[in-house]
């Protein structure tokens, strides 16, 4: 099965700053169709994981702009510019290249 | 507006069979696949598989031939089976919609236990 190792395992920020979160795969993610499966979500305290970014830099529809991904083969990032209050939770790469698709460990964004 | 809503046993003894509905709307089931993907204490979150939009499945090797997954496109439901639950199977089961999953159900919490 493919790893995903994500880093770090948490992060602590203040409002307004830009961070980072790394995921790493043990297998290139890139399918023989060309697409590359891997995407972002975020699940806050309490509630169900919400897409984020799909196909690793694609904006899902309605999340804000200060989001984005980057990436290619096994190394992926994502990025928040700017860091805000309701931003605060769990963050889990996903890839779904290969069977079984598999989840990261998650990182936890905190306030500082 | 899509909305996906779990619905199954809170709590269910070990050895039995698990069964949860996932019924959704706003969309239809022959135009995606829809996932199955559980969180626990121990593992966090596990894809346990998929049907596709034709009806094919799908499944977790991990899950080997314990689990099941169909639907009733009447009833805009997809059904999860799973036999012979263990403790370690306590979670939170959820449904998700699309190969990204882009909308997520609510979740049902699953306890097993004598």
């Amino acid at each position: 099965d493919v790893v995903l190792t994500q880093t770090p395992p948490t992060l602590s920020a203040t409002i307004g700053q830009s961070v980072s979160i790394s995921c790493r795969s043990s297998q290139s993610l890139l399918h023989s169709n060309g697409n590359t499966y891997l995407h972002w979500l975020l699940q806050r305290p309490g509630q169900s994981p919400q897409l984020l970014i799909y196909l690793v830099s694609r904006l899902e529809s309605g999340v804000p702009n200060r989001f984005s991904g980057s990436g290619s083969g096994t190394d992926f990032t994502l990025k928040i510019s700017g860091v805000e209050a309701e931003d605060l939770g769990v963050y889990y790469c996903v890839q779904g290249t290969h069977a079984p698709y598999t989840f990261g460990a998650g990182t936890k964004l905190e306030l500082k | 507006q899509v909305q996906l809503k779990e619905t199954g046993p809170g709590l269910v003894q070990p050895t039995q069979t698990l069964s949860i509905t996932c019924t959704v709307s706003g969309f239809s089931l022959t135009s995606y696949y829809m996932q199955w993907v559980r969180q626990t204490p121990g593992k966090g979150l596990e894809w346990m598989g998929f049907i596709r939009s034709g009806g094919s499945t799908e499944y977790n090797s991990e899950f080997k031939s314990r689990l099941s997954i169909s639907r009733d496109t009447s009833k805009n439901q997809v059904f999860l089976k799973m036999n012979s639950l263990k403790t370690e199977d306590t979670g939170v089961y959820y449904c998700a919609r699309g190969v990204q999953p882009d909308y997520w159900g609510q979740g049902v919490m699953v306890t097993v236990s004598s």
